[in-house]
């Protein structure tokens, strides 16, 4: 069964940094795309980035691109994002989802981690 | 990226049949078939439930079904059941790797 488990949440201070944390279980975890999309209260979803399954190649939304970076470690089945530069619009619930082999969608997702940002 | 639009709340009684729509431009909904569909239950992990515009992954019941016409995606729930209440959002491929989704719709079941 897959699971996928996030965490690293918590407060931060506009300006400031986090990493989040995504454990993976149940499929070989190196051999997907993963991503991590995030819903700011009373919002719908929004894609935040993804990351092939070498983890040569990355992707990233418009409004986090040059402040957030995906990473993974195939050895610890783990996903990773290094957020810096925080600004108060990121302050979401942040989800981390696999997609399936051939990419088309996000076929699991974990239940999330509360990101706020705020003095 | 713009948000695919739908509206934000529908309902229907049990037994009923509802059709949430999911708006979007040529450049994502009209140009790939590569839309989702994701049932929220707040505090819980979104679920697949239609990808690809029309399929349905495994143990997804049959009273889901997806369709798409030009620039807008449509869910269609017959059947409708009290567990069916929950947030429902679309999503589409939008090129170059990226993807979008859209604000979500309330479903419920009166």
């Amino acid at each position: 069964e897959v699971h996928l488990l996030e965490s690293g949440g918590g407060l931060v201070q506009p300006g400031g940094s986090l990493r989040l944390s995504c454990a993976a279980s149940g499929f070989t975890f190196s051999s997907y795309v993963m991503s991590w999309v995030r819903q700011a209260p009373g919002k719908g979803l929004e894609w935040v980035s993804s990351i092939s399954g070498s983890g040569s190649h990355t992707y990233y939304a418009d409004s986090v691109q040059g402040r957030f970076t995906i990473s993974r470690d195939d050895s610890k089945n783990t996903l990773y994002l290094q957020m810096n530069s925080l600004r108060v619009e990121d302050t979401a619930v942040y989800y981390c989802a696999k997609a399936p082999a051939a990419m088309t969608t996000f076929d699991y997702w974990g239940q999330g981690t509360l990101v706020t940002v705020s003095s | 990226q713009s948000a695919l639009t739908q509206p934000r709340s529908v309902s229907g009684s049990p037994g009923q049949s509802v059709n949430i729509s999911c708006t979007g431009t040529s450049s994502d909904v009209g140009a790939y078939n590569f839309v989702s569909w994701y049932q929220h239950h707040p505090g819980k992990a979104p679920k697949l439930m239609i990808y690809d515009v029309t399929k349905r992954p495994s143990g997804v019941p049959d009273r889901f079904s997806g369709s798409k016409s030009g620039n807008t995606a449509s869910l269609t729930i017959s059947g409708l059941q009290t567990e069916d209440e929950a947030h429902y959002y679309c999503c589409s491929y939008a090129g170059s790797n990226t993807w979008v989704f859209g604000g979500g719709t309330k479903l419920t079941v009166l």
